[in-house]
């Protein structure tokens, strides 16, 4: 069955530390592996999408790696913002003929003054 | 440039009742979506168009109708609410169906309540 399960569920870290949330995935044929932040209230907003070949991708103080091998990807946040308080959710695309989804159930960052 | 937009941001209806949820995008995108997004769970794609006049199911379409006309709207209609459809709503679009690396935009979403 293709998932993709986020840990943890749940994070509070202090502003200015760094944090990494976790991704693995079941998805196949595996097309690329995309990071959405979602504030509260909002649609998701994407971060960055790495295909097969990357392994690392950076969005200022976002970084996401991969690891097809392992079917594994986290995303790092450096020096971490009160405006990163958000769900970080892991989505893995699917090559079948059109772009299929399949999406995390995220993680809920809450980045405390 | 608006990106996509939804109307209404909220709704409350009785079960058996009908209402559209209206999407538009300003962008020019082919490729536009329906999701809800429910507690617990990710996102779960409702229907998709490929292009104006191209519509297919997703993973949970029943109860729920779409259609595309023009390139810039895609409304998702509730034929007779049920309370299992109380659940936020997410319209989606991005250049093309079949680019690996295409940016999805996704609307401010549609909170829905079916009483």
């Amino acid at each position: 069955k293709n998932q993709v399960e986020q840990s943890p569920q749940s994070l509070i870290i202090l502003e200015g530390k760094n944090c990494t949330l976790q991704c693995n995935y079941t998805v196949s044929p595996f097309s690329n592996l995309r990071w959405y932040k979602q504030d509260t209230g909002r649609g998701p907003v994407s971060l960055t999408i790495m295909t097969f070949s990357e392994n690392t991708k950076s969005n200022g103080r976002y970084t996401a790696t991969l690891d097809a091998d392992t079917k594994q990807s986290s995303l790092h946040i450096t020096a971490s913002q009160l405006s990163d308080s958000a769900s970080y959710i892991c989505v893995v695309g699917m090559n079948t003929g059109f772009q299929k989804l399949v999406f995390g159930t995220g993680t809920r960052l809450l980045v405390s003054p | 440039n608006a990106g996509v937009t939804q109307t209404p941001k909220f709704q409350v209806l009785k079960t058996g009742q009908s209402m559209t949820l209206q999407c538009a995008q300003d962008m020019n995108h082919e490729y536009m979506s329906w999701y809800r997004q429910d507690p617990g769970m990710g996102l779960r794609l409702i229907h998709y168009s490929v292009g104006a006049g191209i519509t297919d199911q997703g993973e949970v379409p029943n109860g729920y109708n779409v259609s595309r006309s023009t390139t810039e709207d895609f409304p998702l209609r509730l034929l007779s609410a049920a309370p299992s459809q109380t659940s936020v709503y997410f319209c989606a679009s991005s250049y093309a169906a079949g680019g690996r690396t295409d940016t999805q935009y996704f609307g401010p979403g549609t909170r829905l309540t079916v009483l």
